[in-house]
């Protein structure tokens, strides 16, 4: 199985620093996309951000941004001036691209923690 | 904008019980799916569907089956529940099969007792 691995369980950041959440994966597609989901403690799902193996910049999304690495098949979530309500758990999830039904097979998450 | 709708919320089922969790999306979405989340750990795919009449299994699809009869709707169905399946469940929906951002439901929570 093509395997996601966060190997951060849980992490602290300090209020208005900023943080990065690591991802790598395992693929033999040429084609694939990444995902970051964030889930708080209510439980829902709320997508983040997203970038594609072919896209040449980095993606960018508000306070997110991901430091993807092809080359190192790396895709880590940096948030920007944390915030109290960034504590949740974060999800990194892999999807081959027009390939294997549009799976996102997802990472056991990381759970993050913003001290005040 | 409803999105996915996931019913029931909550459900207590004793062991050998079955039960229907019920999902439907009001976005023409072809791509559908079923995820359970163990406490503290990652979603891991039950069952998929790119469309009506098409499914296939995921990573986790011992003791559960679906169906997929039309667009909207994709029912789990658990036979014979086991304590192994206590777990939230998540259905979720995609556009298409690339770019596209999954969208989820707001979960089912399962115990078996």
């Amino acid at each position: 199985a093509q395997k996601i691995t966060q190997t951060q369980p849980g992490m602290f950041v300090q209020e208005k620093e900023a943080v990065t959440l690591d991802c790598t994966y395992d693929t033999s597609d040429q084609s694939y996309g990444l995902f970051w989901y964030k889930q708080p403690s209510s439980g829902e799902m709320i997508f983040l951000i997203y970038q594609g193996s072919y896209d040449e910049q980095n993606a960018t999304e508000g306070r997110y941004s991901l430091n993807f690495q092809k080359a190192r098949k790396s895709a880590n979530l940096v948030i920007s001036a944390s915030q109290l309500g960034d504590s949740a758990m974060y999800f990194c999830a892999r999807v081959s691209i027009y390939n294997q039904g549009g799976k996102l097979i997802f990472g056991q998450g990381t759970e993050l923690s913003v001290k005040p | 904008n409803a999105g996915v709708t996931q019913t029931p919320k909550f459900r207590i089922l004793k062991i050998g019980q079955s039960m229907t969790l019920q999902c439907t999306q009001d976005m023409n979405h072809n791509y559908m799916y079923w995820y359970r989340q163990d406490p503290g750990m990652g979603l891991k795919l039950i069952y998929y569907s790119v469309g009506a009449g098409i499914t296939d299994k995921g990573e986790v699809p011992n003791g559960y089956n679906v169906s997929r009869s039309t667009t909207e709707d994709f029912p789990l169905r658990l036979e014979l529940a086991a304590p192994s399946q206590t777990s939230v469940y998540f259905c979720a929906s995609r556009a298409g099969q690339g770019y596209e951002k999954l969208f989820f439901g707001s979960g089912t929570q399962l115990s078996v007792l």
